[in-house]
């Protein structure tokens, strides 16, 4: 069956500018996590969905940082107003659900550079 | 609150000797541990986890790793490296508190494998 998918794989914006990253689940999973990977700081978790709620935003760096789940299927990270430090590649990755025994599925990626 | 430090940001070996990967973690409550891989420009793949059942633990393409709780260790080993193991491997354990789980892995900073010829 299908994986995770992720849109755009690449994206270049300008400091200052909002940014919208989508990801796909696979079909039937009920959990939905964000991560970031950047060469300073390696994988970092940001936020979690089960189903269309997270419960926990503390993982988000900052209030410029949102995201949201609808249908419970497709996620969507906002970043308004990038900054440089931003620039990294986000992960999305799905599991059947909340739970530290499932397997974790990971899309390919969105590279975001802020230039 | 659960961590995870992989130590050697880089391994070479030669094509068809052992590979061992480190990977020793710390953890509040009995921890699930996995190992996942990524091949350049693509998201990871799990190769194998450990969830409190048999302390040796099989996963994909002939990796194999042990938990050993006295040295709070879970290192990754093949016996032969093949030319196509050569990618960044990522341990990680679960966030878990005895209040619940989130669920999210909590990554080391990942050994780059290469494997020359």
């Amino acid at each position: 069956g299908a994986g995770v998918s992720q849109s755009p794989s690449n994206k270049v914006t300008e400091k200052g500018k909002d940014v919208e990253l989508r990801c796909d689940p696979i079909s039937g999973h009920t959990a939905l996590y964000w991560y970031r990977q950047s060469l300073g700081q390696g994988l970092e978790f940001l936020i979690y969905f089960q189903g269309n709620s997270a419960p926990d935003k503390s993982g988000l760096p900052s209030d410029r940082f949102s995201a949201e789940r609808t249908g419970g299927s497709v996620s969507t990270l906002t970043i308004q107003r990038t900054q440089q430090e931003d620039s990294a590649v986000y992960l999305c990755a799905s599991s059947l659900a909340v739970d530290r025994g499932y397997e974790q599925y990971f899309g390919p990626g969105t590279r975001l550079t802020v230039t | 609150a659960q961590s995870v430090t992989q130590l050697g940001s880089h391994v070479s070996v030669s094509e068809g000797a052992l590979v061992l990967l480190r990977c020793n973690y710390s953890s509040s409550v009995p921890p699930y541990l996995f190992w996942y891989v990524q091949y350049p420009n693509q998201g990871l793949q799990l190769l194998l986890k450990y969830t409190s059942a048999a302390t040796l633990v099989k996963g994909i393409n002939g990796f194999e790793a042990e938990f050993k709780k006295s040295e709070t260790s879970f290192h990754l080993t093949k016996p032969s490296a093949h030319m196509s193991d050569a990618a960044e491997y990522f341990c990680a354990v679960s966030d878990q508190n005895y209040g619940g789980s989130q669920g999210n892995l909590i990554f080391g900073k990942g050994t780059k494998l290469s494997v020359k010829p």
